[in-house]
Order: C-alpha cells, then sequence, then structure tokens
C-alpha cells in the first residue's frame, strides 16, 4: 500500500528563521509530486510540482523553494521566514498528471510564524 | 481572479437530507475534480470527471458537469454527520496537465 507521510507536523518558527518540510512516499515508484499551501479557511494554492528526480517547476514561489532529492522525497524550504509564510501545508502525489488524476494528499504540515 | 468556485461558503443541513455544492469555473478544462477536506486533515478526492462526461456517480455522491455553462454540481444524498467538511471543486489551468486549481470550498455542516 502506497504511503505518504509529512514532517514535521507542526511548528511555530520566527520570523526571519529558516524553515524546511518534508514528505515521502513509499509504495510507488516514480510519482508526480505536489506541495500545496493553505492560509487557514482558506482555498489551496499549488506552489510546486515535479515530475522526476532532480527537476521541480514553480507556480507561485511565495519567497519559497521545493527540491527533489530522490525519487521518494520533495522538500519544501525557505532562508527566511514572514508572517505570511503561517499556514497548512500539504504535500501530494499522483501518477497521472494532476489535473486528470487523482491527487493523494499527506496530512499536512501546520506552520505558525510569529 | 480563480479560475474554478464553489457558490456557496457553507450549507447547513441534518442527517438524512440531500446536499447540492455547485461550482463554476472560468475556463475550457480536461476534468473537474470534488474534493472533501475534514478539519485539519489533507483532502481527499471525491470525484473526477472528465470534459466528455456529464455525469459521474460514487456512491451516495453523483457529480455533473454542464460544460456549456462552465459549471458542476456534487449532490449528497442521505447526508450523515461525518460528510461535515469543506468541498472543493478543482480544475486544471488548460495549459499544464500538472497545475490544479482549486476554489475556495464549500464548508457542509450536516446535524444530527
Amino acid at each position: 500500500a502506497q504511503t505518504i507521510h509529512q514532517w514535521p507536523v507542526a511548528e511555530i518558527k520566527a520570523v526571519g528563521s529558516p524553515l524546511s518540510l518534508g514528505c515521502t512516499i513509499k509504495g510507488k515508484s516514480s510519482p508526480n509530486l505536489y506541495w500545496y499551501w493553505q492560509a487557514t479557511g482558506g482555498t489551496l494554492q499549488q506552489l510546486f510540482y515535479s515530475i522526476t528526480v532532480g527537476q521541480v517547476e514553480s507556480v507561485v514561489q511565495l519567497n519559497l523553494s521545493a527540491s527533489r532529492p530522490k525519487d521518494d522525497q520533495f522538500i519544501l524550504s525557505t532562508e527566511k521566514l514572514l508572517l505570511s509564510h503561517s499556514g497548512f501545508y500539504l504535500c501530494a502525489w499522483s501518477l497521472e498528471g494532476g489535473n486528470t488524476g487523482q491527487l493523494y494528499f499527506g496530512e499536512g504540515s501546520k506552520l505558525t510564524v510569529l | 481572479s480563480q479560475l474554478a468556485e464553489e457558490n456557496s461558503w457553507a450549507l447547513s443541513v441534518h442527517e438524512g437530507e440531500s446536499v447540492t455544492v455547485n461550482c463554476s469555473y472560468k475556463t475550457s478544462i480536461t476534468a473537474l475534480q470534488w474534493y472533501r477536506q475534514k478539519s485539519g486533515k489533507g483532502p481527499a478526492q471525491l470525484i473526477l470527471i472528465r470534459s466528455n462526461e456529464r455525469e459521474k456517480r460514487n456512491g451516495r455522491l453523483r457529480a455533473t458537469l454542464d460544460t456549456s455553462s462552465q459549471s458542476s454540481s456534487l449532490s449528497i444524498t442521505a447526508t450523515r454527520c461525518e460528510d461535515t467538511a469543506v468541498y472543493f471543486c478543482a480544475t486544471d489551468a488548460g495549459s499544464s496537465g500538472n497545475k490544479l486549481i482549486f476554489g475556495i470550498g464549500t464548508l457542509l455542516s450536516v446535524k444530527p
């Protein structure tokens, strides 16, 4: 069975501090991977997607960057957090393109920037 | 501007009743998806309906798609308290197979 694991579950960070959020997918080889951001009570905004190791496409940057160092791992990071980075970060995977295939979301990482 | 949006911020029904969530979109699409997100959890796909389909069912769920009016609906029959969640429609951006745009979401509350 496929599993998707996001870490950490929650973080409280100071403005200006660095951030790294991670996502690991087990049980599927070469999935398409996605990062979404969701403000509290808001919609999901796609940030990045990757269809292969080492290649990441930016949709909306929001002063964040993403990397895919391994086939089953997707990392979201920034060197300096802003207050506006607070929210819920969701990693997802699919086997087809995200618009015609099913997206499988992780449980998310809640980020609070103070 | 949003490419996909639900037409109601919130709906409230009693258990056993039926409810419909509507969605409109502004560009031509390949497919439209409906997702449900329970509080504090990641969304889960309910139905994917392609542009050449008019209706799709999944248990108590029924989605329709009208490409002429650029609208879709998700109907839930015999609602249960566990159907309480935010419901999103999502569509592709037309130019890439890997971009999915979500609507603002409709909060459905099902009361006992």
